[in-house]
């Protein structure tokens, strides 16, 4: 079993529609846990981290934790062009080094 | 710009040559991570530095790769006798305690013909 999981892509959405991004860890002591965007051929850009279990907003972004589950997500609202991107889940393990999952790819259909 | 650079961008060479690469972590991190990225693929964790020590190696650095922080400022990797299987995107990290929060820089993407 893979220590981090996500839902498989491509997800493919209107604009101004929502997505939801699914994230599945192993770890049940696991802490912290990391929302990354990255743009083809480049490097992955933190958009949000969460610690605590619940919701948690910034702009059109909002995260989700469940620790009894193991379970993290990400809804993006009234999507963008711009947000078509690989998203990618992140679980800080020992030693804070990072766990991702494979990544899902979102397309934003104009 | 996350303020953690990576030299170089692109490296094209040919199976069986030594490559280094180099990253400069923002200035006050003392923690410094390399990761691989094969096409498809979240990044995987290779090493990590915290000041000149290099407290972790993964099971995927090989003895081929070996990387280095002499100072406790910037890193090298070098991969030794490269192999097409070692064709990825190499991305350095860095945070500074309390936070967590790591910072990639571009990354370096190595091609081995």
């Amino acid at each position: 079993q893979k220590e981090v999981e996500q839902n498989s892509g491509p997800l493919s959405v209107p604009e101004g529609a929502i997505a939801s991004l699914n994230c599945t860890y192993s770890d049940r002591g696991s802490q912290s846990f990391f929302w990354y965007r990255q743009y083809s051929g480049k490097s992955p850009e933190l958009i949000m981290s969460i610690y605590s279990n619940g919701d948690k907003e910034d702009g059109r972004f909002t995260a989700q934790l469940n620790k009894a589950s193991q379970y993290v997500s990400l809804l993006i609202r009234d999507s963008q062009p711009s947000d078509s991107a690989t998203y990618l889940c992140a679980v800080n393990t020992n030693d804070y080094k990072l766990s991702f999952g494979a990544g899902t790819t979102v397309t934003v259909r104009a | 710009d996350t303020g953690v650079s990576q030299n170089p961008r692109h490296k094209i060479t040919k199976r069986g040559q030594n490559v280094t690469f180099r990253c400069d972590p923002i200035s006050e991190h003392n923690r410094l991570y390399w990761y691989r990225q094969t096409l498809g693929q979240g990044p995987e964790f290779l090493t990590y530095f915290q000041n000149e020590a290099q407290l972790e190696k993964s099971r995927l650095l090989s003895d081929r790769f070996s990387a280095e922080r002499p100072k406790g400022s910037f890193s090298t990797l070098e991969i030794q006798r490269t192999e097409q299987g070692d064709s990825a995107m190499y991305l350095c990290a860095s945070r500074i305690p309390p936070t967590d929060t790591q910072y990639f820089g571009p990354g370096t993407r190595l091609t081995v013909l």
